[in-house]
């Protein structure tokens, strides 16, 4: 079955701590990204991967890390985790390419909360 | 850099009634793709629908359509005969045809009531 599988789907740390969100896909996409998405300003990107190795910021990379080792592999580091970073997460692949297949596959998300 | 809103951050309809959500966007692209996404309450990302710029053709998937006005910029979400399963959040979201990258609409909110 096609996924996209993320980890954990619920996290509850204190600033400062640092943590790991991993995300895993089967489809051998390309592309893959980080969203958070908080009430009123719907899914912002964090960070994205056009392939391994290849990571760019997106709209609000502040306090977060990436890295895409693995093709399948995209996890997101929280260094020093704020509760301003208190969201929901959600790992995303897809195809590249003009011709490629349009949809995006998403993870179950991540709520995390940062006291 | 594209820009995609929502207007309405909640709405709601009763059951068997028609709705339509709203979504306006703003990009200097010829070629690209629209969506619909629903979030239950379970919150997985669910794809509703999609419509590629270049179709004239309004897209159309069992109850759900779109009406698509490429010169206005608008993108909106019809609901037929809504379902109780139908209440979700729904985010419209906008990817130029080159890329890979989604741009989402803040959300809307829809609630059908019994």
């Amino acid at each position: 079955e096609a996924q996209v599988t993320q980890n954990p789907r619920y996290l509850i740390t204190v600033t400062g701590k640092k943590l790991t969100v991993t995300c895993s896909q089967n489809m051998n996409h390309e592309y893959m990204s980080w969203y958070r998405q908080d009430p009123g300003l719907g899914l912002r990107q964090i960070y994205y991967s056009m392939n391994v190795e290849v990571t760019d910021k997106g709209d609000v990379p502040e306090g977060y890390k990436v890295s895409r080792k693995e093709k399948r592999n995209f996890p997101l580091i929280l260094e020093s985790p704020s509760p301003n970073q208190t969201s929901l997460y959600f790992c995303a692949s897809s195809r590249t390419g003009v011709r490629a297949v349009t949809e995006a596959f998403f993870g179950q998300g991540t709520r995390l909360t940062v006291v | 850099a594209q820009t995609v809103t929502q207007s309405q951050p909640e709405m709601s309809v009763q059951e068997a009634e028609t709705v339509t959500l709203s979504c306006t966007y703003d990009t200097s692209e010829n070629n690209y793709y629209l969506f619909w996404y629903k979030q239950p309450p379970s919150r997985q990302m669910i794809l509703v629908i999609r419509q590629e710029a270049y179709k004239q053709q309004n897209a159309t998937e069992n109850r759900f359509s779109v009406n698509f006005q490429k010169a206005a910029k608008s993108f909106s979400l019809k609901i037929s005969d809504s379902q109780l399963g139908d209440t979700a959040m729904y985010f419209c979201a906008f990817r130029e045809t080159s890329g890979s990258r989604l741009t989402f609409g803040e959300g809307t909110q829809l609630t059908v009531n019994p």
